[in-house]
């Protein structure tokens, strides 16, 4: 079985400080990971997927294989950051699986 | 192509009633997945469509849920005889096949509310 886990549901920081979103995975095949954004009034959209290895926004997430973990980070946040974020995996079968997700707010 | 789309946005109905949503994906997409996501959760599997095959669904899935995808294009999901746990948003999105992105694109949501 698979299994996706953010354990911050509520995450807020200052305008120009480091933001760290964590995610981390069950799943005993090879794993593809993506983060999805959803902003205000918007549709869910992909942020980044793991094996392209971008920055998106400022954003880069590293699969760590060793910890089962797909942090999502950013040196300096943006009051246009503030979203929910959920991190996804994606199984052999095709088949998506998503975390709860982490509300981030940035204050200016 | 402005994306995938659902219709309706917004349902409200009566406890035991029959409601039917529908999703039109992105035209070249032949993989078309429907998520159900509840308030505080991420979205939640229920199944996906390789073109016109209905290739998995949720064991979590009641039989009173139903997905058909006639000729690869657009897509229903009905839900019959409605409960008031049933209220959720019905994510549908598609995507390329598998080995190119693996990209989702998501709709906006059809919103269901039993009363």
């Amino acid at each position: 079985a698979q299994r996706v886990t953010q354990p911050e549901k509520l995450l807020s920081v200052f305008k120009g400080a480091p933001v760290e979103l964590k995610c981390n995975y069950s799943y005993s095949g090879s794993p593809e990971l993506f983060w999805y954004v959803q902003y205000s009034r918007q549709r869910l959209q992909l942020l980044l997927r793991h094996i392209s290895r971008e920055s998106i926004k400022g954003f880069t997430a590293d699969l760590n294989k060793g910890e089962t973990s797909f942090h999502l980070k950013k040196p300096f946040a943006q009051e246009e950051d503030s979203a929910m974020y959920y991190c996804a995996l994606r199984n052999t079968g095709n088949q998506f699986y998503f975390g709860t997700g982490t509300s981030l707010t940035v204050i200016p | 192509d402005t994306g995938v789309s659902q219709d309706p946005r917004h349902k409200i109905t009566k406890r035991g009633q029959n409601v039917t949503f529908r999703c039109d994906p992105i035209s070249e997409h032949n993989r078309l997945y429907w998520y159900r996501q509840t308030l505080g959760q991420g979205p939640e599997f229920l199944t996906y469509f390789q073109n016109e095959a209905q290739l998995e669904k949720s064991r979590l899935l009641s039989d009173r849920f139903s997905a058909e995808r006639p000729k690869g294009s657009f897509s229903t999901l009905e839900i019959q005889r409605t409960e008031q746990g049933d209220s959720a948003m019905y994510l549908c999105a598609s995507s390329l096949p598998s080995g190119r992105t693996g990209e989702l694109f998501f709709g906006e949501g059809s919103r269901l509310t039993v009363l």
